[in-house]
């Protein structure tokens, strides 16, 4: 079956660490992003790609990084410099301007 | 810009009452319009959608017109049942200057009793 992988489901980091959250789809959409969602509130947008080798910035970008090298995988560092890591991240892709298809998340808790 | 607000939740209703969710959007030219639900812990999953204006979105008893005079895209369902209980999003993607970015709303939290 086709759709968007994120793992893990739970991850857990030491305040000033990198880590990496993966996502993947084997739905051949040309489009990934990120998205975070923090208890109670809506989704933000932290980065996209429209095409492999290249992604643009966000709402929420600082304190982030993302690679797209290949059309299947866009995974997301959060490094150190991001003052409030803790939250819900979703990956989604889309054809187009088709309707977005999410993964189930990963959830990441600094401490 | 693109812009959605939707009704501020939580929403608590009865099993059976019937359910509106209200969605609101600014936008330039003719977006397509979408309701997503997420259920705990889980991510978005497509509602349902329309993409011109008269339009009618319906999906697992629910739907949604879309209403280019009023730029509305309300959410109803006749009968709620627990298993409903869920967040709903209405998004948009589209009209002139969507830079191909889907835009959602806040969210609104439905509870439903049994």
């Amino acid at each position: 079956d086709g759709g968007i992988t994120q793992s893990p489901k739970y991850l857990f980091r030491k305040e000033g660490q990198n880590v990496t959250l993966s996502c993947e789809q084997n739905l051949n959409h040309d489009a990934m992003y990120w998205y975070r969602q923090d208890p109670g509130q809506g989704l933000r947008l932290i980065y996209y790609s429209q095409i492999v080798n290249d992604f643009q910035k966000g709402d929420i970008a600082e304190g982030y990084s993302v690679s797209r090298e290949k059309k299947e995988s866009f995974p997301l560092t959060v490094t150190s410099a991001q003052k409030n890591p803790t939250a819900f991240y979703l990956c989604a892709s889309s054809l187009s301007d088709s309707p977005l298809h999410f993964g189930n998340g990963t959830r990441l808790t600094v401490t | 810009g693109n812009s959605v607000t939707q009704m501020e939740g939580p929403v608590t209703l009865s099993e059976e009452a019937f359910l509106t969710i209200n969605c609101t959007y600014t936008a330039t030219g003719y977006p397509s319009l979408f309701w997503y639900v997420q259920y705990p812990g889980e991510g978005l999953q497509l509602l349902l959608k329309a993409t011109k204006a008269d339009d009618k979105g319906s999906n697992k008893g629910f739907e949604a017109t879309y209403r280019k005079e009023t730029t509305s895209f309300h959410l109803e369902k006749g009968s709620v049942q627990v298993s409903d209980s869920a967040v709903y999003f209405c998004a948009l993607i589209g009209g002139y200057s969507s830079a191909s970015k889907i835009i959602f709303g806040s969210g609104t939290r439905l509870s439903i009793r049994p």
